[in-house]
C-alpha cells in the first residue's frame, strides 16, 4: 500500500532516556515533516524537509533533532526527554514545499501518529 | 499563511448535508485553501483544495467567494462515519493547524 508510515505507534520511556521515531512514504514525495500534537490538539508544525534539506525549523528545543537519510525517510530523534514532550507526533509528506511551482497546490498525507507518553 | 476561523463545534443529522464554513479574510492572491480531517486520534486526511473555483471530489465539495474571504465545505450526505474535527487551512498548508470545528453527525 502506498502511504505514510511511522513506527513505533506507542512509545513509553521515562524522563531523560533518548528515542527515536522513524518516518517512511513510498508516496514519492519529496518533503516531508514532523507536526506535534499535544493534549489540546492543537496540531503544530516542527520540521520540514526538503530533498533531505531542512527548510522549516519552527521553534523546538534543541533535544529534538530531524535526520533524512533520503527523501522517502524523516526520523525524529529526541535526546533527555521532559515531561513536556509527551504528545502524539504526526508525520507528513507532500509533493514540493511551496512557491509557484506545478507542485504548490500539493497536500499534505500523513501517517496515523506516535503516542509518545514520558513518565 | 493567512489565518482561519472555524466554528469550535457543529452537528448534523445522518444523511443531511453538513456545511462547514472557514472564514480568511487575508488569504493573498496565489494562497490555496486546504481542508482536512481527523478521526479520533488517527493522522489527518487531506479531504479537498481549491484556489478560486468551486471544486467537488469523491469525498466533498469546496465553494469559495468570489472575494476569497470565506469558503465552505459540503458534505452532502453526512454518514456517523464523518465525526472528526475539520480543520480548514490556507496557504501553503504546510503550516499549523488551528483548533478546527468538531462535527458530530448525529443519528
Amino acid at each position: 500500500d502506498t502511504a505514510v508510515s511511522q513506527t513505533p505507534k506507542y512509545l513509553v520511556t521515562q524522563m531523560g532516556n533518548d528515542k527515536s521515531i522513524k518516518c517512511e512514504q513510498n508516496l514519492g514525495h519529496d518533503t516531508m515533516y514532523w507536526y506535534k500534537q499535544d493534549s489540546k490538539k492543537f496540531l503544530k508544525i516542527m520540521f520540514s524537509y526538503n530533498n533531505k534539506e531542512l527548510i522549516i525549523n519552527e521553534t523546538v528545543p534543541n533535544r529534538f533533532s530531524p535526520k533524512s537519510p533520503d527523501k522517502a525517510h524523516l526520523n525524529l530523534h529526541i535526546n533527555s526527554l521532559e515531561l513536556g514532550d509527551s504528545a502524539v507526533y504526526f508525520c507528513a509528506s507532500s509533493l514540493g514545499q511551496g512557491g509557484l511551482s506545478s507542485s504548490y497546490n500539493s497536500p499534505l498525507h500523513f501517517g496515523n501518529g506516535t503516542r509518545l507518553t514520558v513518565t | 499563511d493567512a489565518k482561519t476561523t472555524q466554528p469550535t463545534s457543529m452537528d448534523c443529522a445522518e444523511g443531511r448535508a453538513a456545511n462547514l464554513p472557514c472564514n480568511h479574510s487575508t488569504i493573498s492572491g496565489n494562497e490555496y485553501v486546504y481542508w482536512y480531517r481527523q478521526i479520533h486520534s488517527q493522522g489527518p486526511q487531506y479531504i479537498i483544495h481549491g484556489l478560486k473555483n468551486n471544486e467537488t471530489n469523491e469525498m466533498a465539495s469546496l465553494i469559495i467567494t468570489e472575494d476569497r474571504k470565506s469558503s465552505t465545505l459540503i458534505l452532502p450526505h453526512a454518514t456517523l462515519r464523518d465525526t472528526a474535527v475539520y480543520y480548514c487551512i490556507v496557504g501553503r498548508g504546510k503550516s499549523t493547524f488551528g483548533d478546527g470545528t468538531t462535527l458530530t453527525v448525529k443519528p
